[in-house]
């Protein structure tokens, strides 16, 4: 069955960086892109953006460029968000979600995302 | 951005009855709009697809409709285990903007 599997928490200082990873097994990795959510403490879903399975070309939303680095290893079927400078404001839980449309071309836009990992959560605290 | 609204941000029900929540965009977005349901300390869940798709393995009791701006999800028998939270999201234009959820508490 397909499932996604993120990294452990973290806990990190201000300016520090982090990566989270999130491996994929069940289906083949490069046919279907991988989205980044994040969901501060009791709020609401952020669509941060997605990485192209296939291409590992990245796309931001605009709050969430600069700082913010998707990547992806294919030969380990992993993604991962690199964050940068963290802030206390990137206090979240992070999710990695896959999309549900299968795109073995590697050209489509994300949908839906019908799997998702089951969060990190990256704590920035001095 | 396309802006998604939900209403109500809450709402108190029983099992069994039939709960309608409803969710707004800021411009026409076809038929790309998503329903999830989360969980406490749980990750989402995809119900509705295409605004009207139900997800495999998915109960029934789960509805989606309408087109454009305005989309409901219905469940037509509140189930205990239906108490969570719900998002739409639109999948019309990146990025993909999710509503601001509603509430779904027992009365």
């Amino acid at each position: 069955q397909v499932q996604l599997v993120q990294s452990g928490s973290e806990l990190r200082k201000p300016g520090a960086s982090v990566r989270v990873s999130c491996k994929a097994s069940g289906y083949t990795f490069t046919t279907h892109t991988i989205n980044w959510v994040r969901q501060a403490p009791g709020q609401g879903l952020e669509y941060m953006g997605w990485i192209n399975s296939n291409t590992g070309n990245p796309t931001y939303a605009q709050d969430f460029t600069g700082r913010f680095v998707f990547s992806l290893d294919t030969s380990v079927t992993t993604a991962y968000l690199h964050i940068n400078s963290l802030k206390a404001e990137d206090t979240a839980v992070y999710y990695c979600a896959r999309d549900r449309r299968y795109c073995p071309g590697g050209i489509c836009e994300p949908t839906e995302f019908d799997s998702w990992g089951q969060g990190t959560l990256v704590t920035v605290s001095s | 951005d396309i802006q998604m609204t939900q209403s109500p941000s809450s709402v108190s029900a029983s099992v069994g009855d039939r709960v309608t929540i409803t969710c707004r965009a800021s411009q026409g977005i076809s038929t790309w709009l998503a329903w999830y349901q989360q969980k406490p300390g749980k990750a989402p869940k995809l119900l509705i697809y295409a605004a009207a798709g139900l997800q495999s393995g998915v109960p029934s009791r789960f509805s989606g409709s309408g087109s454009g701006t305005d989309f409901t999800l219905t469940i037509s028998s509140l189930q205990p285990e239906d108490f969570a939270t719900y998002y739409c999201q639109q999948a019309n234009r990146f990025p993909f903007t999710f509503g601001g959820g509603t509430k779904v508490e027992i009365k």
